[in-house]
């Protein structure tokens, strides 16, 4: 089984309804990231997490939000959807162990399109 | 976090080895130099890091220049499997755990 899982794979969706992308993970990790790929452009952070009770702005948050649920899950909410927020949306999670380390374990993506 | 500037693409044949070359000249003392891949939309994937001497696993070898301001990704016998974007990025050991991914190298490697 997957490390880190998301759901759904892929999604369409109309402008200005309400979409929430999940992700799980049984990495144990206590940290959590949500990204954004546009075509042809690297990833861009939207949100992060440390801990259940740490929720942390990422570059691009503005039309976005995210819960943390428990250690092992981290959602992330698109309140009111619109089209340029068609992308592939990816979760990642990374040991808050070592100095140093920042090796993140990606999820397999959700294609978001909004129509 | 320190900018990085890599080729937009490469080419190598199978076989050979794949050289792929990042500058990060405003790097700082406590920051590391990481690489991750992503194949074709797929979620990207950890491939090395390191802070100054340079390092080796299973997947890569990094050489980090003395001056620490440019570095090399080496595939030593690259298939046709690793072709995909490479991105170097830079990130401090003190740092909240975000990834600044630039546009990356598209790595294709021919038969």
């Amino acid at each position: 089984d997957a490390d880190v899982t998301q759901t759904p794979r892929n999604r369409i969706t109309k402008t200005g309804k309400r979409i929430m992308l999940e992700c799980s993970q049984t990495k144990g990790h206590d940290r959590m990231y949500w990204y954004r790929q546009d075509p042809g452009l690297g990833l861009r952070l939207i949100y992060y997490s440390f801990d259940v009770k740490d929720i942390n702005k990422g570059e691009i948050s503005d039309g976005y939000s995210v819960s943390r649920q428990a250690q092992a899950k981290f959602s992330l909410s698109l309140e009111s959807a619109i089209p340029n927020q068609t992308a592939l949306y990816f979760c990642a999670t990374s040991d808050k162990g070592l100095a140093g380390r920042n090796e993140q374990f990606f999820g397999p993506g959700t294609r978001l399109t909004v129509l | 976090d320190a900018k990085t500037t890599q080729p937009p693409s490469m080419d190598c044949a199978e076989g050979r080895a794949a050289n792929l070359p990042c500058n990060h000249s405003t790097i700082s003392g406590n920051e590391y130099v990481y690489w991750y891949r992503q194949i074709h939309s797929q979620g990207p994937q950890y491939i090395i890091h390191g802070l100054k001497n340079n390092e080796t696993n299973e997947m890569a070898s990094l050489i980090i220049t003395e001056d620490r301001k440019s570095s090399t990704l080496i595939l030593p016998h690259a298939t046709l499997r690793d072709t995909a974007v490479y991105y170097c990025i830079v990130t401090s050991s003190s740092n909240t755990g975000k990834l600044i991914f630039g546009q990356g190298t598209t790595l294709q490697v021919k038969p």
